[in-house]
């Protein structure tokens, strides 16, 4: 069965500073890997996704993040945080013929 | 439509009374998904459903707890005899097809307060 371990359940971040935010992955297969936002009262918007190829992936709102197979890591990347990017993140995985399944999210907060 | 639509967006019911949840996914999105959000938990999978069929409601927590379809549109989730614990945030998504390998849209959440 796939899952998936975000070890970070908040985390606080200078506006400016940099973000990384982590998640661990098991599944035995290639997985399909995505991040997801979500503001308060709001529902879930996709930053981003990997399937194959670059495991280097651009998203929106100025987030990155990279696969390394090798630690079945799927880490999001942000080279300078804004305070409008707190919110809680949460990493998916998936596989072609399964639901996704989700992390228990990270709550990102943003100090001036 | 454009996204996904849930109704209502908050619902404030009486222990032991019943309430239907409504989704109304993306136009063309044949798998449709409902999950559970408590207060500073993760997302539960609750139901799974590829056209009007369910081929996994695993999640669902009792038989108090019930869904539907209508071929390739609205679903609504029925609650009977709420109870306190059921008080959290239920989010509806849609997505292309049935597999992992799609991402999942999702609605903005009824929020379900049992009081």
């Amino acid at each position: 069965a796939q899952s998936v371990t975000q070890p970070d359940i908040h985390i606080t971040v200078s506006e400016g500073a940099s973000l990384e935010l982590r998640c661990n992955y098991s599944y035995g297969a290639t997985p399909y890997l995505f991040w997801y936002v979500q503001s308060p009262g709001q529902g879930l918007q996709l930053l981003l996704k990997y399937f194959s190829g670059d495991t280097l992936v651009q998203g929106i709102k100025g987030f990155e993040a990279e696969f390394k197979r090798s630690q079945s890591s799927f880490n999001l990347r942000k080279p300078s945080v804004h305070w409008s990017d707190a919110a809680e993140y949460f990493c998916a995985v998936g596989a072609r013929y399964s639901t996704l399944t989700f992390g228990k999210g990270t709550m990102l907060l943003v100090s001036p | 439509g454009a996204g996904v639509s849930q109704s209502p967006s908050n619902k404030v019911t009486e222990k032991g009374k019943d309430v239907e949840l409504r989704c109304d996914p993306i136009s063309g999105h044949t798998a449709l998904y409902w999950y559970r959000q408590r207060l500073g938990q993760g997302l539960e999978f609750l139901i799974y459903f590829q056209g009007n069929s369910a081929p996994d409601k695993s999640g669902l927590p009792s038989d108090r707890f019930s869904a539907e379809r209508t071929g390739e549109s609205v679903s609504t989730l029925t609650i009977q005899r709420t109870q306190q614990e059921d008080s959290a945030v239920y989010l509806c998504a849609s997505s292309l097809g049935g597999g992992g390998n799609y991402g999942y849209t999702f609605g903005s959440g009824t929020r379900l307060t049992v009081v």
